[in-house]
């Protein structure tokens, strides 16, 4: 997906554990971003990155936290997960505040949290 | 707030033409965009239309804007079996200046 890797693709974890998400790029674009896919909340906007280091909530960021201590790497984690955060993640990345290319999403990551 | 509505689910013959709708809120939206996601894949962007735009085609793809609406179609032609997929609408925020997506409408095709 134009250099965009989220791992891991399926994960099965417990109430209460740490869950950390990976998003890789290769594309060196400068923004970044963490959606959850929910049905019928279509995606939601977790956190995003304007750069190293740069990171701002979107609205439904209780819960995560990220971190971004390089340009290709976008971390999400889940600090105590709990069963209504199971959800599909996606990561997707811009180059330009512009949009007029919208954005590219990586695959997807499946959460379930038992 | 800013919105962005869909309706769910869609269902249309091979061969027939496809027509979702979707309406948003924030008048100063500069780009809107249609993205297909395939079952088990991420979002893939398949057109966009600038705001001064009133229709966009490309393919068996058009797109049609109304802004004093706030209404934005598309329009598949000679809908095909690969076509299957939730087809979601975006909007660029004006004030955010990030991507509002709709709630995703499903489109099923019948053989």
């Amino acid at each position: 997906d134009a250099g965009i890797t989220q791992s891991p693709r399926h994960k099965v974890t417990e109430t209460g554990t740490p869950v950390t998400l990976r998003c890789h790029q290769t594309e060196n674009h400068r923004y970044m971003y963490w959606y959850r896919q929910d049905p019928g909340h279509g995606l939601r906007l977790i956190h995003y990155s304007y750069g190293v280091k740069d990171t701002d909530k979107g609205e439904v960021s209780d819960g995560y936290s990220v971190s971004r201590s390089k340009t290709e790497d976008f971390l999400l984690t889940l600090e105590s997960a709990t069963s209504s955060q199971t959800s599909v993640y996606f990561c997707a990345i811009s180059d330009t505040a512009l949009l007029n290319y919208g954005y590219t999403f990586g695959s997807g990551t499946r959460l379930t949290v038992v | 707030g800013e919105d962005v509505e869909q309706s769910l689910f869609l269902s249309v013959r091979e061969g027939d033409s496809s027509v979702i709708n979707c309406t948003y809120t924030d008048s100063s939206s500069t780009y809107l965009y249609w993205y297909k996601q395939e079952p088990g894949a991420g979002l893939q962007l398949l057109t966009y239309i600038f705001s001064n735009m009133d229709m966009k085609q490309d393919q068996r793809l058009t797109v049609l804007l109304n802004k004093k609406d706030k209404h934005l179609s598309l329009r598949i032609a000679d809908t095909q079996t690969g076509d299957s997929a939730i087809y979601f609408c975006a909007e660029k925020s004006g004030a955010t200046n990030k991507l509002i997506f709709g709630t995703g409408t499903l489109l099923a095709v019948q053989p």
